[in-house]
């Protein structure tokens, strides 16, 4: 089974509509992360989990909101949605937030189209 | 503050022939980290390579060495012998330590091997 997985792949949505993206790692991680890839610009790191708690929030608007119920599974609720949300949103997980930095492990990603 | 920078926004080869993909990294810190990921289509970033800044050691893996320069803040990507399916966008990757994890990634340089 891979280590990061995604769910939906593809999704797209109306500006009104609420829906959920889902990532679950199989890698007895316990630090987990959101980021977005629009297209031309890097890769933006969106939220950080470490054992379920929210450790970072990079400015990211509220209409994402994040949950974490375990170290397994992450979640990311969207709603009101603007065209501009429009992108590649991956996540990925490692071992645990350290003083030295590990390595993540990303899933495929969730493409997200709003109209 | 950290900075990535992969000046080659995309670089197109013949097959076997030989390519690098340049990285330059700004950090204040001494002991950081450096990582490449490799995106191919399908969009999930898979895992190349970790090195800190206290090992300037270069490394080989099979086709794939990486060359790290501090006095050059450089860590370089050379793929020998190039194949079809080394087609991906890569990115280079910086991690301070005590940064909490925080991955700040270059822009990614797109490569297509061509047959």
């Amino acid at each position: 089974e891979t280590g990061v997985t995604q769910t939906p792949r593809h999704l797209v949505m109306g500006m009104t509509n609420k829906k959920s993206l889902k990532c679950e790692q199989h890698l007895g991680h316990n630090a987990m992360y959101w980021y977005k890839q629009s297209a031309k610009k890097p890769l933006e790191l969106m939220f950080v989990y470490n054992f379920k708690e929210q450790t970072e929030n990079n400015s990211v608007p509220s209409r994402f909101s994040p949950e974490c119920p375990n170290s397994s599974h992450l979640f990311l609720h969207l709603h009101t949605l603007q065209p501009e949300d429009s992108a590649l949103y991956l996540c990925a997980s490692s071992p645990e937030l350290v003083v030295f930095p590990d390595t993540q492990y990303f899933g495929p990603g969730t493409r997200l189209t709003v109209l | 503050a950290q900075k990535v920078t992969q000046a080659q926004t995309e670089i197109s080869v013949v097959e076997k022939e030989d390519v690098t993909l340049d990285c330059v990294y700004e950090t204040r810190d001494t002991t950081y980290y450096l990582f490449w990921y490799k995106q191919p289509p399908s969009g999930e970033l898979v895992f190349l390579i970790r090195r800190n800044s206290f090992d300037e050691q270069n490394e080989i893996s099979g086709r794939y060495s990486w060359n790290f320069q501090k006095s050059t803040s450089s860590f370089n990507f050379t793929i020998t012998a190039s194949q079809v399916v080394d087609s991906a966008v890569y990115f280079c990757a910086l991690s301070e330590a005590g940064a909490g994890n925080m991955l700040t990634f270059g822009g990614g340089t797109r490569l297509m091997v061509k047959p």
